[in-house]
């Protein structure tokens, strides 16, 4: 059974800059592409970005570009998704996903994240 | 790619067929195609991948089809955990979603 755990839910002020971990028991995400997804309350899916198996290589939804940041830690399995300046707008739950495929970042999403709330309110 | 589903809400009973569509702004490149299903407080769990291939776990009254512009899910006999919100995306160009179908108990 794979685990997937995301860190806690976070309260920011506007400005601010909120760091959300991801991390998969055993090698469950070594070796595949991974995404950041959010969902704003009542909202549909709004994808953020991708990082490839390396970490050496990202890539972001144009909305959100020179505000976040990905990252994945290899040794630990750990991934980390980084938006700064953040604003009310950005108050949304924040999902990890796993990319079907390992040679190629086209894939669907076979493994997700519980989630994080991240909350941005003065 | 914008995708736009319909309808916006789908009132079926259980043991009804169901009939969700996905339309793309433009062609969907190769079958890079799925749809999701999520339930209140839940993370998005994947249905369909390849736009008509089941994902693992998943019953086979879950089917896909569709190319191009033009996509479908179809649940062949409603059971009542099916009712849920139902996602697609497409995976070729860049990664969208469409905006969701909730299907709910008549």
């Amino acid at each position: 059974q794979v685990q997937v755990v995301q860190s806690g839910a976070e309260v920011k002020k506007p400005g601010a800059s909120v760091k959300v971990s991801c991390k998969a028991s055993g090698n469950t995400f070594n070796n595949r592409y991974m995404h950041w997804v959010r969902q704003a309350p009542g909202q549909g899916l709004e994808w953020m970005g991708i990082i490839n198996p390396s970490g050496a290589v990202t890539a972001y939804a144009q909305k959100f570009q020179g505000r976040v940041t990905m990252t994945r830690d290899t040794s630990t399995s750990t991934l980390y998704m980084e938006l700064s300046s953040l604003r009310s707008e950005d108050t949304a739950v924040y999902y990890c996903a796993r990319g079907e495929t390992s040679d190629h970042p086209l894939g669907a999403f076979d493994i997700w994240g519980h989630g994080t709330m991240v909350t941005v309110s003065s | 790619i914008v995708l736009t589903q319909s309808p916006g809400t789908l009132s079926l009973s259980p043991g009804e067929r169901a009939t969700l569509s996905c339309r793309a702004s433009q062609s969907v490149s190769g079958t890079y195609f799925a749809w999701y299903q999520q339930k209140p407080g839940q993370a998005p769990r994947l249905l369909i991948y390849g736009a008509s291939s089941r994902a693992t776990g998943i019953p086979d009254r879950f089917s896909g089809s569709g190319s191009g512009t033009d996509f479908t899910l179809t649940i062949s006999r409603l059971e009542p955990e099916d009712f849920a919100v139902y996602y697609c995306q497409q995976y070729g160009s860049s990664y969208t979603f469409g905006q969701g179908t909730k299907l709910e108990i008549k």
